[in-house]
Protein backbone atom coordinates (compact mmCIF):
# COMPACT_ATOMS: atom_id res chain seq x y z
CA UNK A 1 0.00 0.00 0.00
CA UNK A 2 1.24 3.29 -0.80
CA UNK A 3 1.85 5.79 1.58
CA UNK A 4 0.78 10.13 1.56
CA UNK A 5 2.48 11.56 -0.80
CA UNK A 6 3.60 15.04 -0.88
CA UNK A 7 5.33 17.71 -3.09
CA UNK A 8 7.80 19.27 -3.01
CA UNK A 9 10.23 17.96 -0.26
CA UNK A 10 11.72 21.71 -0.12
CA UNK A 11 10.77 25.04 -0.99
CA UNK A 12 12.66 28.48 -0.56
CA UNK A 13 10.91 31.99 -1.47
CA UNK A 14 11.01 34.84 -0.24
CA UNK A 15 9.17 36.93 1.81
CA UNK A 16 5.62 38.14 -0.15
CA UNK A 17 5.82 35.45 -2.75
CA UNK A 18 3.38 32.35 -2.88
CA UNK A 19 3.63 29.06 -2.84
CA UNK A 20 1.56 25.96 -3.04
CA UNK A 21 1.99 22.27 -1.78
CA UNK A 22 0.38 19.38 -2.44
CA UNK A 23 -0.64 15.86 -0.58
CA UNK A 24 -2.07 12.72 -2.42
CA UNK A 25 -3.67 10.78 0.76
CA UNK A 26 -3.67 7.03 0.70
CA UNK A 27 -6.52 5.29 -1.38
CA UNK A 28 -9.67 5.35 0.14
CA UNK A 29 -9.03 7.59 3.22
CA UNK A 30 -11.40 10.01 4.00
CA UNK A 31 -10.44 12.07 6.14
CA UNK A 32 -7.20 14.52 5.18
CA UNK A 33 -5.34 16.65 7.45
CA UNK A 34 -2.71 19.47 6.93
CA UNK A 35 -0.59 20.45 10.25
CA UNK A 36 2.08 23.09 10.32
CA UNK A 37 5.71 21.40 12.65
CA UNK A 38 7.37 24.93 13.35
CA UNK A 39 11.25 24.21 14.46
CA UNK A 40 11.51 22.83 17.56
CA UNK A 41 7.75 22.46 18.01
CA UNK A 42 5.06 19.50 17.46
CA UNK A 43 2.55 19.86 14.32
CA UNK A 44 -0.38 22.06 15.06
CA UNK A 45 -3.28 21.21 12.80
CA UNK A 46 -4.33 24.01 10.16
CA UNK A 47 -7.14 22.44 8.24
CA UNK A 48 -8.90 18.75 8.39
CA UNK A 49 -11.22 17.68 5.06
CA UNK A 50 -13.86 15.00 4.83
CA UNK A 51 -13.62 13.89 1.64
CA UNK A 52 -14.02 16.76 -0.10
CA UNK A 53 -15.79 19.17 3.11
CA UNK A 54 -13.83 21.21 5.52
CA UNK A 55 -14.44 19.72 9.10
CA UNK A 56 -12.41 22.12 10.82
CA UNK A 57 -10.10 25.20 9.70
CA UNK A 58 -10.25 27.19 13.27
CA UNK A 59 -6.53 27.08 12.99
CA UNK A 60 -5.67 27.88 9.49
CA UNK A 61 -4.82 32.08 8.79
CA UNK A 62 -7.51 32.47 6.14
CA UNK A 63 -6.15 36.05 5.47
CA UNK A 64 -3.31 34.18 3.52
CA UNK A 65 -3.88 30.27 3.55
CA UNK A 66 -6.04 28.35 1.45
CA UNK A 67 -6.52 24.69 0.71
CA UNK A 68 -8.98 22.87 -1.53
CA UNK A 69 -9.55 19.31 -1.84
CA UNK A 70 -12.07 19.23 -4.52
CA UNK A 71 -12.50 15.92 -5.53
CA UNK A 72 -12.28 14.05 -2.26
CA UNK A 73 -8.69 12.73 -2.46
CA UNK A 74 -5.50 15.05 -3.25
CA UNK A 75 -5.41 18.18 -1.73
CA UNK A 76 -3.18 21.47 -2.17
CA UNK A 77 -2.67 24.10 0.40
CA UNK A 78 -1.53 27.78 -0.58
CA UNK A 79 0.52 30.79 1.05
CA UNK A 80 -0.08 33.75 -0.65
CA UNK A 81 2.00 36.44 0.34
CA UNK A 82 3.90 34.24 2.64
CA UNK A 83 6.06 35.60 5.92
CA UNK A 84 8.60 35.13 7.36
CA UNK A 85 6.78 33.46 10.25
CA UNK A 86 5.51 30.36 7.47
CA UNK A 87 8.96 28.84 7.37
CA UNK A 88 8.20 25.44 8.89
CA UNK A 89 7.11 21.78 7.77
CA UNK A 90 4.43 21.30 6.16
CA UNK A 91 2.73 17.71 6.93
CA UNK A 92 -0.07 16.48 5.23
CA UNK A 93 -1.68 12.94 6.84
CA UNK A 94 -4.71 10.89 6.07
CA UNK A 95 -7.08 8.31 8.06
CA UNK A 96 -9.80 6.18 7.08
CA UNK A 97 -12.97 7.91 8.48
CA UNK A 98 -11.75 10.22 11.28
CA UNK A 99 -9.50 11.56 14.25
CA UNK A 100 -9.88 8.71 16.62
CA UNK A 101 -8.28 6.42 13.52
CA UNK A 102 -4.74 6.15 13.23
CA UNK A 103 -3.58 9.28 10.75
CA UNK A 104 -0.67 8.14 8.32
CA UNK A 105 1.50 10.84 7.79
CA UNK A 106 3.38 11.55 4.62
CA UNK A 107 6.84 13.28 4.70
CA UNK A 108 6.85 17.16 4.84
CA UNK A 109 7.34 19.79 2.69
CA UNK A 110 10.06 21.82 4.18
CA UNK A 111 9.32 25.73 3.70
CA UNK A 112 12.17 28.26 4.33
CA UNK A 113 11.21 32.08 3.63
CA UNK A 114 13.51 34.33 3.13
CA UNK B 1 -6.63 23.27 28.04
CA UNK B 2 -4.65 21.58 25.07
CA UNK B 3 -1.55 22.03 26.37
CA UNK B 4 0.89 18.79 25.94
CA UNK B 5 4.43 19.15 27.31
CA UNK B 6 7.74 16.83 27.20
CA UNK B 7 11.27 17.52 27.87
CA UNK B 8 13.04 18.54 25.11
CA UNK B 9 16.41 16.66 25.07
CA UNK B 10 17.16 12.94 26.51
CA UNK B 11 21.06 11.11 26.43
CA UNK B 12 21.42 6.92 26.33
CA UNK B 13 24.00 5.02 26.26
CA UNK B 14 23.02 2.22 23.88
CA UNK B 15 21.41 -0.80 25.56
CA UNK B 16 20.10 1.14 28.47
CA UNK B 17 16.82 1.74 29.12
CA UNK B 18 14.86 5.22 27.88
CA UNK B 19 12.65 6.62 30.10
CA UNK B 20 10.45 9.62 28.09
CA UNK B 21 7.72 11.65 29.94
CA UNK B 22 4.87 13.53 28.86
CA UNK B 23 2.10 15.86 30.89
CA UNK B 24 -1.05 16.59 29.36
CA UNK B 25 -4.12 19.47 30.79
CA UNK B 26 -7.08 17.89 29.10
CA UNK B 27 -7.66 14.47 30.98
CA UNK B 28 -11.36 13.77 28.13
CA UNK B 29 -8.96 12.12 25.85
CA UNK B 30 -9.61 8.54 24.96
CA UNK B 31 -6.52 7.25 23.63
CA UNK B 32 -3.49 8.64 24.27
CA UNK B 33 -0.09 8.45 21.40
CA UNK B 34 3.37 7.72 20.86
CA UNK B 35 4.57 9.11 17.67
CA UNK B 36 8.29 8.90 16.15
CA UNK B 37 9.99 11.14 13.85
CA UNK B 38 12.83 10.75 12.15
CA UNK B 39 15.01 12.98 10.01
CA UNK B 40 13.32 14.07 6.69
CA UNK B 41 10.60 11.71 7.80
CA UNK B 42 6.95 12.19 8.45
CA UNK B 43 5.63 11.13 11.90
CA UNK B 44 4.81 7.44 12.60
CA UNK B 45 2.72 6.31 15.17
CA UNK B 46 4.63 3.78 17.71
CA UNK B 47 2.33 2.42 20.11
CA UNK B 48 -1.01 4.02 21.77
CA UNK B 49 -3.00 3.34 25.64
CA UNK B 50 -6.48 3.86 26.04
CA UNK B 51 -6.96 6.32 29.09
CA UNK B 52 -8.72 3.48 31.23
CA UNK B 53 -5.50 1.32 31.13
CA UNK B 54 -1.98 2.13 33.47
CA UNK B 55 -0.07 -0.23 31.07
CA UNK B 56 0.69 -0.86 27.88
CA UNK B 57 3.71 -3.17 26.76
CA UNK B 58 4.67 -3.80 23.29
CA UNK B 59 8.15 -5.73 22.55
CA UNK B 60 10.85 -3.37 23.78
CA UNK B 61 7.93 -0.54 24.17
CA UNK B 62 6.36 -0.08 27.82
CA UNK B 63 3.87 2.70 28.10
CA UNK B 64 2.51 3.97 31.50
CA UNK B 65 -0.65 6.02 32.06
CA UNK B 66 -1.27 8.20 35.29
CA UNK B 67 -4.57 9.81 35.13
CA UNK B 68 -4.82 11.03 38.57
CA UNK B 69 -1.48 13.19 37.84
CA UNK B 70 -2.16 13.40 34.07
CA UNK B 71 1.16 11.73 33.29
CA UNK B 72 2.23 9.43 30.31
CA UNK B 73 6.09 8.04 29.72
CA UNK B 74 7.70 6.04 27.22
CA UNK B 75 10.28 3.69 28.26
CA UNK B 76 12.22 1.83 25.01
CA UNK B 77 14.07 -1.39 26.64
CA UNK B 78 17.67 -2.08 25.51
CA UNK B 79 17.52 1.43 23.02
CA UNK B 80 19.57 1.15 19.91
CA UNK B 81 21.01 3.75 17.47
CA UNK B 82 18.16 3.23 15.37
CA UNK B 83 15.97 4.76 18.16
CA UNK B 84 17.47 7.83 17.76
CA UNK B 85 15.03 10.37 16.68
CA UNK B 86 12.31 12.99 17.86
CA UNK B 87 9.35 11.38 20.27
CA UNK B 88 5.87 13.00 20.40
CA UNK B 89 3.15 12.37 22.98
CA UNK B 90 -0.31 13.28 21.03
CA UNK B 91 -3.90 13.07 22.35
CA UNK B 92 -7.18 13.57 21.14
CA UNK B 93 -9.69 15.66 23.50
CA UNK B 94 -13.27 14.92 22.97
CA UNK B 95 -13.79 18.81 23.13
CA UNK B 96 -11.92 18.84 20.29
CA UNK B 97 -11.87 15.65 18.48
CA UNK B 98 -8.24 17.01 16.95
CA UNK B 99 -4.66 15.55 17.50
CA UNK B 100 -2.69 17.86 20.02
CA UNK B 101 0.90 16.78 20.10
CA UNK B 102 3.32 17.73 22.53
CA UNK B 103 6.47 19.61 21.81
CA UNK B 104 8.72 17.06 21.72
CA UNK B 105 12.06 15.02 22.78
CA UNK B 106 15.00 14.15 21.22
CA UNK B 107 16.32 11.08 21.84
CA UNK B 108 19.69 10.69 21.45
CA UNK B 109 21.82 7.41 21.31
CA UNK B 110 24.91 7.27 21.89
CA UNK B 111 27.41 3.50 21.75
Amino acid sequence: EAGVAQSPRYKIIEKRQSVAFWCNPISGHATLYWYQQILGQGPKLLIQFQNNGVVDDSQLPKDRFSAERLKGVDSTLKIQPAKLEDSAVYLCASSPTGPGDEQYFGPGTRLTVT
Amino acid sequence: GEDVEQSLFLSVREGDSSVINCTYTDSSSTYLYWYKQEPGAGLQLLTYIFSNMDMKQDQRLTVLLNKKDKHLSLRIADTQTGDSAIYFCAEIPTTTDKLIFGTGTRLQVFP
